[in-house]
């Protein structure tokens, strides 16, 4: 069975500092692995993803995640937080095998101080 | 506005009324999700469309749901006999399938419909 883990439930960084949210997953077939991020009031904008390839994979808003397989971890990374980057990320994984359940976890709040 | 609408975006009902929710998905996304969030979760996928065809239902979903896209255009999500259990928001989701298999896999969301029952 698919499941995701996300284990911090908030994150704070100080603007300007690197941001990292962690997430795990498991899944039996190859992941497919994704980052969305809701802000308030609105809906879930998708930020980047890994499918195959390069196990670094750079997204929107200059967002990046590293795929590390053997630790089955898919962490989200930023270089340099901004305020605006305060929201609620998301981190999901499919099964490659096939099936189209996408599994999400439970979200990690991010609190940029400025 | 050419992203994914859903109507309404709030719901209040009684307990044992039936609802139903609309999705408009992006036009010409093929594929469409249905997921519930409730506060302090993440979405949990319900069921998903591929055109018409309704190929995967989550086995927590309880027979009083169902779901339907009879044009493979607009979806509907129906709740009978609500409990105030049901009470979540309800998102929609559309994606594309590309010209590259792994090209459309990313999902764009609607804003949610927000269901109270009371």
């Amino acid at each position: 069975a698919q499941s995701v883990a996300q284990p911090e439930d908030q994150v704070n960084v100080a603007e300007g500092n690197p941001l990292t949210v962690k997430c795990t997953y498991s899944v039996s077939g190859n992941p497919y692995l994704f980052w969305y991020v809701q802000y308030p009031n609105r809906g879930l904008q998708f930020l980047l993803k890994y499918i195959t390839g390069d196990n670094l994979v750079k997204g929107s808003y200059g967002f990046e995640a590293e795929f590390n397989k053997s630790q089955t971890s898919f962490h989200l990374k930023k270089p340099s937080a901004l305020v605006s980057d305060s929201a609620l990320y998301f981190c999901a994984v499919r099964d490659g095998r096939g099936g189209f359940k996408t599994i999400f976890g439970a979200g990690t709040r991010l609190f940029v101080k400025a | 506005d050419t992203g994914v609408s859903q109507d309404p975006r709030h719901k209040i009902t009684k307990r044992g009324q039936n609802v139903t929710f609309r999705c408009d998905p992006i036009s010409e996304h093929n594929r469409l999700y249905w997921y519930r969030q409730t506060l302090g979760q993440g979405p949990e996928f319900l069921t998903y469309f591929q055109n018409e065809a309704q190929l995967e239902k989550s086995r927590l979903l309880s027979d009083r749901f169902s779901a339907e896209r009879p044009k493979g255009s607009f979806s509907t999500l129906e709740i009978q006999r609500t409990e105030q259990g049901d009470s979540a928001m309800y998102l929609c989701a559309s994606s594309p399938i590309g010209l590259a298999r792994r090209s459309s896999y990313e999902q764009y969301f609607g804003p949610g419909t927000r269901l109270t029952v009371t």
